[in-house]
């Protein structure tokens, strides 16, 4: 199937710096990813649409000037974490649909970057 | 995009088959039903879709009702490796869509 891979699985910083977190399709093209944090024992929550060539589509309740999203090219896209601060810890997940290979929408998902600010 | 309901958790005995519920009685004509699972500490894994017809791939079946109100996902011979959270979503195919995801259902595999 479709692969999507995310760099780096784990980081830990300290509180106040900022963390980027790559997202890559590797074998197609994706014009649209999507970015999801997951905090333990809870369910993905969609935090933003990238999109390539254009601005990011935050959900509610999501900072756009906190979580800086950047899709430069139709492979990559990158989330940003700006003055990273302990509540920022989390699971960050990108997924991307190939659109070359089907019509009926499914996503693939990358492995998760683990994110923990000290 | 229609909301879903699954029970929180179940058991299943290694080998056994694993019927998981799916309850989207507010489904629209044009949306599909997609399963995915999230095994600990990794990116959700897609294991099947399907519109209208029962579908089958390697992983799993399928099965969705005449009036389309709710599916089961079958795991014909659950494994120790198939312990994981499993969603049921439901949306239609448009491009920019993302997926919404629910609580889903624990699924516990036993020895």
């Amino acid at each position: 199937g479709a692969v999507v891979s995310q760099h780096p699985s784990w980081v830990i910083c300290k509180s106040g710096t900022s963390v980027k977190i790559e997202c890559r399709s590797l074998d197609f093209q994706a014009t649209t990813m999507f970015w999801y944090r997951q905090f333990p024992k809870q369910s993905l929550m969609l935090m933003a649409t990238s999109n390539e060539g254009s601005k990011a589509t935050y959900e509610q309740g999501v900072e756009k000037d906190k979580f800086l999203i950047n899709h430069a090219s139709l492979t990559l896209s990158t989330l940003t974490v700006t003055s990273a601060h302990p509540e920022d810890s989390s699971f960050y997940i990108c997924s991307a649909r190939d659109l070359g290979r089907t019509n009926t929408g499914e996503l693939f998902f990358g492995e998760g970057s683990r994110l923990t600010v000290l | 995009d229609a909301k879903t309901t699954q029970p929180p958790s179940m058991d299943c005995a290694e080998g056994r088959a694993a019927n998981l519920p799916c309850n989207h009685s507010t489904i629209s004509g044009n949306e599909y039903v997609y399963w995915y699972r999230q095994i600990h500490s990794q990116g959700p894994q897609y294991i099947i879709h399907g519109l209208k017809n029962n579908e089958t791939n390697e992983m799993a079946s399928l099965i969705i009702t005449e009036d389309r109100k709710s599916s089961t996902l079958i795991l014909p011979h659950a494994t120790l490796r198939d312990t994981a959270v499993y969603y049921c979503i439901v949306r239609g195919n448009q491009a920019g869509t993302a997926l919404i995801f629910g609580k889903g259902t624990t699924l516990s595999v036993s020895s």
